[in-house]
């Protein structure tokens, strides 16, 4: 059991480019989030989904974009990254949409120089 | 903004000794409560949860307390070990949405 699967490890992009960040569960969890960290920040949310089709913005949605097309993916696309794009992503899951804790992935550290 | 915080950025206990980290909340609607554990080069780790209707919660070596009068969550961790160093997060859960918002984190050491 994978759990939460996170690739790549690590990106380095140059501003403008574009990339998607993959995440995947194998537990057949309905709610799946993206979070980003950045020092002294704690995670904040980017967007979420709490089912297949289903998609909203979280905290700080602007500059990526999400879809849900299946319960297991829910891949975070940057559209033209930027520097201050450059933090740690952590995709989470969990198997209720309230009061159920998110199990999370162990992160993509992305650089945009 | 509403947000969740920590009082204190870092903590450094001696091995043995209970360690006790705190956490206030802004969100008086908010109705899960939750503590992560972060190692370095990790993703956070699930510690324990605790339900608004709940005061207190007890798991293997922590106990969460909640306070709803002052907003005030802690994580009591009995007899401090080293591998017990780490971030400390703890998280709320905003009932519109099923948004889970951290705060900034406790960074704990423990001497050996």
């Amino acid at each position: 059991n994978a759990g939460v699967t996170q690739t790549p490890k690590f990106q380095v992009l140059k501003t403008g480019q574009s990339m998607t960040l993959q995440c995947a569960q194998d537990m057949n969890h309905e709610y799946m989030s993206w979070y980003r960290q950045d020092p002294g920040m704690g995670l904040r949310l980017i967007h979420y989904s709490v089912g297949a089709g289903i998609t909203d913005q979280g905290e700080v949605p602007n500059g990526y974009n999400v879809s849900r097309s299946t319960t297991e993916d829910f891949p975070l696309r940057l559209l033209s990254a930027a520097p201050s794009q450059t933090s740690v992503y952590f995709c989470a899951s969990s198997g209720q949409v309230y009061n159920s804790p998110l199990h999370f992935g162990n992160g993509t550290r992305l650089t945009v120089t | 903004g509403e947000s969740v915080g920590l009082h204190l950025p870092t903590l450094s206990v001696q091995e043995g000794d209970n360690s006790i980290i705190n956490c206030a909340y802004s969100n008086s609607a908010s109705d899960y409560f939750i503590w992560y554990k972060q190692e370095s080069g990790k993703g956070p780790q699930f510690i324990i949860d605790i339900r608004s209707n709940m005061d207190k919660r007890q798991g293997q070596r922590v106990t969460v307390l909640l306070n709803k009068t002052v907003k005030h969550l802690s994580l009591q961790i009995a007899a401090t070990q080293p591998g017990d160093s780490a971030v400390y997060f703890c998280a709320e859960n905003r009932p519109q949405g099923g948004k889970l918002i951290f705060g900034q984190g406790t960074e704990l050491s423990v001497k050996p």
